[in-house]
């Protein structure tokens, strides 16, 4: 059972790159997110989906674009990548449209903005 | 909207001893409480949570908490800690009626010899 599959765990990237963190689970869960881990800030959610074809903001979306064709990807596109979007990114998800459910992270993605 | 404060960014203490994490919470409707612990290089694995119910939980590796709602706390406690309790902690709210998961700033707690 992989769960939460996050790639790539590390990346580098120059200032004004674009790249895409991708995000599988093999739950079929609904529910699927990402959050940016940051020292002294905990986690702060970027994006979120509750089902394929609706994703919505969370607290942290400039910068980033999602979309979710399939209950299984959720993939995380940074256009023009800035050194402010240096962080770890962690996608979750949980079954079903509860909040109370539980959520499963992914490994993480460390990544490095130059 | 939730907020979720955690007051003790890190909290040292010597094995065997007792611990208590705190985290404060505020929200207008009802909520639901998670505590998740994060072991280096690693992703957050749920520790425990509060739905309903009894506001005493227990969790794995011997964590539980209470749920305090005259005190909108959510503070977590463990007897006796192990060297391998050192990780990071983080206490979640998410109100019944969104989808959103609001962390704190986490509780790094290091355990001595």
């Amino acid at each position: 059972n992989a769960g939460v599959t996050q790639t790539p765990k590390f990346q580098v990237l120059k200032t004004g790159q674009s790249m895409t963190l991708q995000c599988a689970q093999d739950m079929n869960h609904e529910y699927m997110s990402w959050y940016r881990q940051d020292p002294g800030m905990g986690l702060r959610l970027i994006h979120y989906s509750v089902g394929a074809g609706i994703t919505d903001q969370g607290e942290v979306p400039n910068g980033y674009n999602v979309s979710r064709s399939t209950t299984e990807d959720f993939p995380l596109r940074l256009l023009s990548a800035a050194p402010s979007q240096t962080s770890v990114y962690f996608c979750a998800s949980r079954p079903g449209v509860s909040s109370g459910n539980t959520i499963y992270f992914g490994e993480g993605s460390w990544l490095t903005v130059v | 909207a939730q907020s979720v404060t955690q007051l003790d960014s890190q909290v040292p203490v010597f094995e065997e001893a007792p611990v208590e994490l705190r985290c404060n919470y505020s929200s207008s409707v009802s909520v639901y409480l998670f505590w998740y612990v994060q072991y280096p290089n690693q992703g957050l694995q749920l520790l425990l949570k509060y739905l309903s119910g009894s506001t005493l939980v227990k969790g794995i590796n011997g964590f539980e908490a209470e749920f305090n709602k005259s005190q909108t706390s959510f503070h977590l406690r463990k007897p006796s800690v192990h060297i391998s309790d050192t990780a990071e902690y983080f206490c979640a709210v998410s109100d019944i009626n969104t989808d959103k998961l609001i962390f704190g700033t986490g509780t790094r707690l290091q355990v001595f010899p």
